[in-house]
């Protein structure tokens, strides 16, 4: 257990919605890392935020969106899903300027029907 | 931009025998190393890091990799792998970014492990 929390484990829903995924970082740690772990792309970094601010953003599509909030937890929103979207969203974080490596959640695992 | 390469998709070897994945990154500037596994079904693992210092570093469930800078090379080793090593290994790479702290990992595209009793 990295101490990383994701919700929820399985998301099942269509074509054209919305949906949030939430993670709650390990205790003390301010960064929080959104990854998209799919069969043909692989793991890729999608956005960081550092203390409730946007710090770095990977390839990210314009229909996701994240934030961070005070209590430091995080929500991935994903619009308009397309099949393509299916994938394993995990969620990392890590005690910035430390070097620790990042700690990852158990995963989301977002089908799109 | 950073990229990362894992020369064996797929690795099988028998219990008892030495492992070694290769991995190779591009980035011009200063980079952290890592590799990470993830068991069937789990999520990613820490197994070691390098971020300065020693190059030889040491993880957890006895793995060790050496980072070589002149060959852009981060290998994993292992001298006597087990059943339980089956999984699949990640080499990922960051790199610091201005106001502290680093940025997203760049991962390869993994290196499937089945370990044979």
């Amino acid at each position: 257990d990295s101490g990383v929390t994701q919700t929820p484990k399985h998301l099942i829903t269509a074509t054209g919605q919305r949906v949030t995924l939430r993670c709650s970082p390990r205790s003390g740690d301010l960064s929080v890392y959104w990854y998209q772990q799919s069969l043909d792309q692989g793991l890729q970094f999608l956005i960081q935020y550092y203390n409730g601010e946007e710090r770095a953003k990977g390839n990210i599509l314009e229909r996701f969106s994240a934030q961070q909030f005070p209590d430091l937890h995080s929500e991935l929103n994903l619009s308009s899903l397309e099949l393509g979207d299916s994938a394993l969203y995990f969620c990392a974080s890590s005690v910035e300027g430390t070097g620790g490596g990042q700690f990852f959640g158990p995963g989301t695992r977002l089908t799109v029907l | 931009a950073q990229s990362v390469s894992q020369h064996n998709h797929h690795v099988i070897l028998s219990e008892a025998a030495s492992l070694e994945l290769g991995c190779n990154y591009s980035y011009g500037g200063t980079v952290n190393l890592f590799w990470y596994v993830q068991y069937p079904g789990q999520h990613l693992q820490l197994l070691l890091k390098y971020f300065s210092g020693d190059p030889l570093v040491k993880g957890i469930k006895g793995f060790e990799a050496e980072f070589i800078k002149s060959k852009f090379s981060f290998n994993l080793r292992k001298p006597s792998v087990q059943w339980s090593d089956t999984a699949e290994y990640f080499c990922a790479v960051n790199s610091l970014i201005s106001g502290g702290g680093a940025d997203g990992l760049t991962f390869g595209k993994g290196t499937h492990l089945i370990i044979q009793p």
